[in-house]
């Protein structure tokens, strides 16, 4: 059990770039969440992936978000025409699905991104 | 629209002696709650949870306390230790409902232990 990993650990970036973050889930874990932590706030649910379905996206993702999961392991999350307002730790987590009634999430260590 | 509330910034505790942390939260819907341990430049941790069906979980140092009527939980830690000086960050979620699967934070809580 390695923990989820996420890449790259920090991004600085200048308005108007895309980025993209990789995370890799627990292996046997089946769900897959993405959230966003900015200074001061407890973390921000983003989007959700059951295998390879997204199930739920918060109305924070806006069009320039996308995320995807394609083969239901690691997941990339693609933030477009960034603006400094996206400056924010991003974090993604994995759970297995043995019922939601036990909804343990484990984090990685998240991806810091600063826009410019 | 903060379902999920941690009013104390922050709390400062002897090396030795309790720490107490509160959560409330506003949603009925509601019933799985989770402690999370948050160091700097690292993911939140977890810590301990609790089903809504009890009104207590303990795990070693760390128990929590569930009092549904008041929508109120907290997190004990006896005795504390100056590794425990972290951000605690209280969650919550949902087994029905629409938004099901995604935590509910609060803002979190430092808590310091000094010697």
């Amino acid at each position: 059990d390695t923990g989820v990993s996420q890449d790259p650990r920090h991004k600085i970036t200048k308005r108007g770039q895309n980025v993209t973050f990789r995370c890799d889930p627990i292996s046997e874990h089946n769900r897959l969440y993405w959230y966003r932590q900015t200074l001061g706030q407890g973390p921000e649910f983003l989007t959700y992936f059951q295998n390879e379905a997204q199930l739920e996206k918060s109305r924070l993702l806006s069009d320039r978000f996308s995320a995807e999961r394609p083969k239901g392991s690691f997941s990339t999350l693609e933030i477009q025409r960034t603006e400094q307002g996206d400056s924010a730790m991003y974090l993604c987590a994995s759970s297995l699905r043995d019922t939601l009634a036990k909804n343990i999430q484990y984090f990685g260590a998240g991806t810091r991104l600063s826009v410019l | 629209d903060q379902q999920v509330k941690q009013n104390s910034p922050s709390l400062s505790v002897q090396e030795g002696r309790i720490s107490i942390l509160n959560c409330d939260y506003t949603n009925s819907m509601f019933d799985y709650f989770l402690w999370y341990k948050k160091y700097p430049a690292e993911g939140p941790t977890f810590l301990i949870s609790i089903s809504s069906i009890k009104d207590k979980n303990e795990d070693g140092r760390f128990t929590v306390f569930l009092n549904k009527s008041a929508k109120h939980l907290s997190l004990h830690i006896v005795p504390s230790q100056p590794g425990d000086s972290a951000v605690y960050f209280c969650a919550a979620s949902a087994a029905r409902g629409s938004t099901l699967g995604r935590l509910y934070f609060g803002r979190g809580t430092q808590l310091t232990v000094w010697p």
